[in-house]
């Protein structure tokens, strides 16, 4: 069985940094593309950035690129989201997924982690 | 960005109605739609991949149908259970976007 953990979460001063980490468990974090999506309070969903499985290539919305660094370490089964500069609109809960197909990215998500909330603030 | 719509942005209907939802796109995204549940307090839920298709586990009363940029969500009978928030995605081109979400409640 898939099962994904989020952690890292919590208050920041915007400026501030925080690392998000996804503990991927039941299945082979290398032969799946990830990605992070948020959900700021009371909104609907975002997408964030995603990483390929095959190659480790990355990708990332207009919203965190050049502030926010997608990884993972295959040998950890772990994902992660390096969050550098943050901004107020930055608070959400972040939720880590799987693609539901092997191999590509596909940016379908048919396992999501209980998500992780980050707090931008002063 | 492909932006994604969806109507209405929340509904009530009484146990055993059938409820219906729909999401058009800025383009033609062909069959690149998914379909998620999220229920209060928790994570997102695969229901509906290709348009069309119903992921494993997930209750027959659960329907998707569409192509190009107009797409239908259907839940049969609608159940308590069912009380969440819907979201249509698609993922024909990155950015994947989502609509704004659609909440159903019982009457």
């Amino acid at each position: 069985e898939v099962h994904l953990l989020e952690s890292g979460g919590g208050l920041v001063q915007p400026g501030g940094s925080l690392r998000l980490s996804c503990a991927a468990s039941g299945f082979t974090l290398s032969n799946y593309a990830m990605s992070w999506v948020r959900q700021a309070p009371g909104k609907g969903l975002e997408w964030v950035s995603s990483i390929r499985g095959t190659d480790g290539a990355t990708y990332y919305a207009d919203s965190v690129r050049g502030r926010f660094t997608i990884a993972r370490d295959n040998s950890k089964n772990t994902l992660y989201l390096q969050m550098n500069s943050l901004r107020a609109e930055d608070t959400a809960v972040y939720y880590c997924a799987k693609d539901r197909i092997v191999t590509t990215l596909s940016a379908q998500f048919d396992d999501w982690g209980q998500g992780t909330l980050v707090t931008v603030s002063s | 960005d492909i932006q994604m719509t969806q109507s209405p942005s929340s509904l009530s209907a009484s146990v055993g109605d059938r409820v219906t939802i729909t999401c058009q796109a800025s383009q033609d995204i062909k069959s690149y739609l998914n379909w998620y549940q999220q229920q209060p307090g928790k994570a997102p839920k695969l229901l509906i991949y290709d348009a069309s298709n119903l992921e494993t586990g997930v209750p027959s009363r659960f329907s998707g149908s569409g192509s190009g940029t107009d797409f239908t969500f259907t839940i049969s009978s609608l159940q308590p259970e069912d009380i969440a928030r819907y979201y249509c995605q698609q993922y024909d081109n990155l950015p994947p976007t989502f609509g704004g979400g659609t909440k159903v409640e019982i009457k």
